[in-house]
């Protein structure tokens, strides 16, 4: 089975920190993305990567960037965080060329104080 | 690009009752319909997809939809509920640049 494993479970933060979610798949998947999920509101997009060091934003990408060095890696940054980022951040991958949907992770639930 | 919309957002059932929840997505060329289930404390599962052929279409756990493409739906049906099908339900459907996901729609079912 496809894994994406999120590095953090749960995660406090002080307003203005700068705060790095890590992503990691094993399936040698070109796609990944980076969605946030708030109550009435379900799953947005805030950036996706279809290669290494390729970067696309997303519905709401302001107070976001990303990182992709390696194909098994995605990385979204808080470059200062702030309240309204509290939020659960879902990491997601997929192979655009065999196309099934996407394999989430389990999420990083994120408090910004 | 495709957007979808679910109108239930929170549904409660009795044990053995039956469930439908609606999805309608707007017209845009080819279609693939995806619904995914977040049970409590778990990560996003594929709980079906369509693509083409058979609108009728089978997931796990018992669950099925219908795509009805005269009424641009894609309904989440399943004859008798059981408790442990409490979840958030969500459809999507593939927008510009990824899946684009409706709001939601959590299901509590009571014992």
């Amino acid at each position: 089975d496809v894994k994406v494993t999120q590095s953090s479970r749960y995660l406090v933060k002080r307003t203005g920190e700068k705060v790095f979610l890590e992503c990691v798949q094993d399936m040698d998947h070109e796609n990944m993305f980076w969605y946030r999920q708030d109550p009435g509101l379900g799953l947005r997009l805030i950036y996706f990567s279809y290669d290494v060091k390729m970067k696309e934003k997303g519905d709401i990408p302001e107070g976001y960037s990303v990182s992709r060095e390696k194909k098994e890696r995605f990385s979204l940054i808080l470059e200062s965080a702030s309240t309204n980022q509290t939020s659960m951040y879902l990491c997601a991958s997929s192979n655009p060329r065999v196309f099934h949907g996407y394999t989430f992770g389990s999420g990083t639930r994120l408090t910004v104080v | 690009a495709q957007s979808v919309s679910q109108h239930n957002h929170h549904v409660i059932l009795s044990e053995a009752a039956s469930l439908e929840l609606g999805c309608n997505y707007s017209y845009g060329g080819t279609v693939n319909l995806f619904w995914y289930v977040q049970y409590p404390g778990q990560h996003l599962q594929l709980l079906l997809k369509y693509f083409s052929g058979d609108p009728l279409v089978k997931g796990i756990k018992g669950f099925e939809a219908e795509f009805i493409k005269s009424k641009f739906s894609f309904n989440l049906r399943k004859p008798s509920v059981q408790w442990s099908d409490t979840a958030e339900y969500f459809c999507a459907v593939p927008g510009r640049r990824a899946l684009t996901f409706g709001s939601g729609t959590r299901l509590q079912v009571q014992p």
